[in-house]
């Protein structure tokens, strides 16, 4: 029963440096989304896809990339973290997005800090 | 563009008093409203969701919600709290033709013994 997995839990990137963030979901999702979540401001929506091998970017993109190869993951790169980036990541998925009022299924999130 | 408003960002509840969470949405089309709860160090858990069927939506844990048309408003509430209540609960409202999801600040519940 895992659900929406999302690795690492926890990291700490220098100014500058790159990483990949992992999302995994066994529910046979179509749509996949990620998240930051920051103090006061909910969550904002970074990149989502509707599909294996498509992308689209969503509110706050600038400074992520994505990739969705296989349809059960999506990753989230940053190609040179900044202190701004530091934030808490959710991953989401959902069965479809058009009409249904389907629910999005959330990971436990990833803590990232910039120094 | 859509948007949704929690008023209080923080709630202090007694246990066994009635909860209210506030959410206020825009939008120029009906659209899907979901309240999420998130407990600490974890990911967000449906509570309920409105998808234009009854207006009064029940969800779990004893939380329900009442789609207001006239008051643009999805507030949540729970007749008496529990201590496992405490969480930061999240309005957020999807278009029927979109499929991205516009969140609220958050509202973290405190409640008192």
């Amino acid at each position: 029963n895992a659900g929406v997995t999302q690795t690492p839990k926890f990291r700490v990137l220098k100014t500058g440096q790159s990483m990949t963030l992992l999302c995994a979901q066994d529910m046979n999702h179509e749509y996949m989304y990620w998240y930051r979540q920051d103090p006061g401001m909910g969550l904002r929506l970074i990149h989502y896809s509707v599909g294996e091998g498509t992308t689209a970017k969503g509110e706050v993109p600038d400074g992520y990339n994505v990739s969705r190869l296989k349809k059960q993951n999506f990753l989230l790169g940053l190609e040179s973290a900044a202190p701004s980036q530091t934030s808490v990541y959710f991953c989401a998925s959902s069965l479809t997005g058009e009409g249904a009022g389907q629910p999005q299924h959330f990971g436990d999130g990833t803590r990232l800090s910039i120094l | 563009a859509q948007s949704v408003t929690q008023l209080g960002s923080h709630v202090s509840v007694s246990e066994g008093a009635l909860v209210l969470l506030r959410c206020n949405y825009s939008s120029s089309v009906p659209p899907y409203l979901f309240w999420y709860v998130q407990y600490p160090n974890q990911g967000l858990q449906l509570l309920l969701k409105y998808t234009s069927a009854a207006t009064l939506v029940k969800g779990i844990n004893g939380f329900e919600a009442e789609f207001k048309k006239s008051e643009t408003s999805f507030h949540l509430t729970k007749p008496s709290a529990h201590m496992s209540d405490a969480a930061e609960y999240f309005c957020a409202v999807r278009k029927a033709a979109g499929n991205k999801l516009t969140f609220g600040g958050g509202t973290r519940v405190l409640v008192k013994p």
